[in-house]
């Protein structure tokens, strides 16, 4: 089956403390994203990638790093930096050829404690 | 900077009742428009979207949605719900060859049986 996983769905951490979110997909996407998702706050774009190795800041990348060493991957860490970091968080990708709809994982539920 | 909005916080229909789910953008070039849907528990999901042509367009589940320039706006209509189609909608939009999606702050629906 071709999508996007993520894990773990949850996740607890110690106030702090750094933690990387996996973003896996399988689709052959060239672009990926990283999302947050709070309560009457819709999804706000934390960043996004279009091809391996470059990735740019989305609304609210303070607080966050990605990578993009491998076309399927696009991990983020969650630094000791982001003041707020307890938030469901999703991954997305899509086709670069032209700005087609995006392919959503699970999500991870982050709670820093 | 570019913005979508999605007037409609909380809606709640009877059954067989009939939708409309308001969304405007503020971008003024050429844009392609979304409306996605998270049913509780799943993943995002792709309801339908525009690139051009008919701005009149259909989705899955009987939902369309009309593209009307002048306006700004891509709002979300179903004749008739059903208990079903209780889930969060969000509107969706991205400025072509930028990449970078722009989503509203969400609808939540509730169809009561």
């Amino acid at each position: 089956d071709g999508g996007i996983t993520q894990s773990p769905k949850y996740l607890f951490r110690k106030e702090g403390q750094n933690v990387t979110l996996s973003c896996e997909q399988n689709l052959n996407h060239d672009a990926m994203y990283w999302y947050r998702q709070d309560p009457g706050q819709g999804l706000r774009l934390i960043y996004y990638s279009q091809i391996v190795n470059d990735f740019q800041k989305g609304d609210i990348a303070e607080g966050y790093s990605v990578s993009r060493e491998k076309k399927e991957s696009f991990p983020l860490t969650v630094t000791s930096a982001q003041k707020n970091p307890t938030a469901f968080y999703l991954c997305a990708s899509s086709a670069l050829d032209r700005d087609d709809e995006q392919f959503f994982g699970p999500g991870t539920r982050l709670t820093v404690l | 900077a570019q913005s979508v909005s999605q007037h409609n916080h909380h809606v709640i229909l009877s059954e067989a009742a009939s939708l409309e789910l308001g969304c405007n953008y503020s971008y003024g070039g050429t844009v392609n428009l979304f409306w996605y849907v998270q049913y509780p528990g799943q993943h995002l999901q792709l309801l339908l979207k525009y690139f051009s042509g008919d701005p009149l367009v259909k989705g899955i589940k009987g939902f369309e949605a009309e593209f009307i320039k002048s306006k700004f706006s891509f709002n979300l209509r179903k004749p008739s719900v059903q208990w079903s189609d209780t889930a969060e909608y969000f509107c969706a939009v991205v400025t072509s060859g930028t990449y970078k999606y722009i989503f509203g702050t969400g609808t939540r629906l509730k169809v009561l049986a």
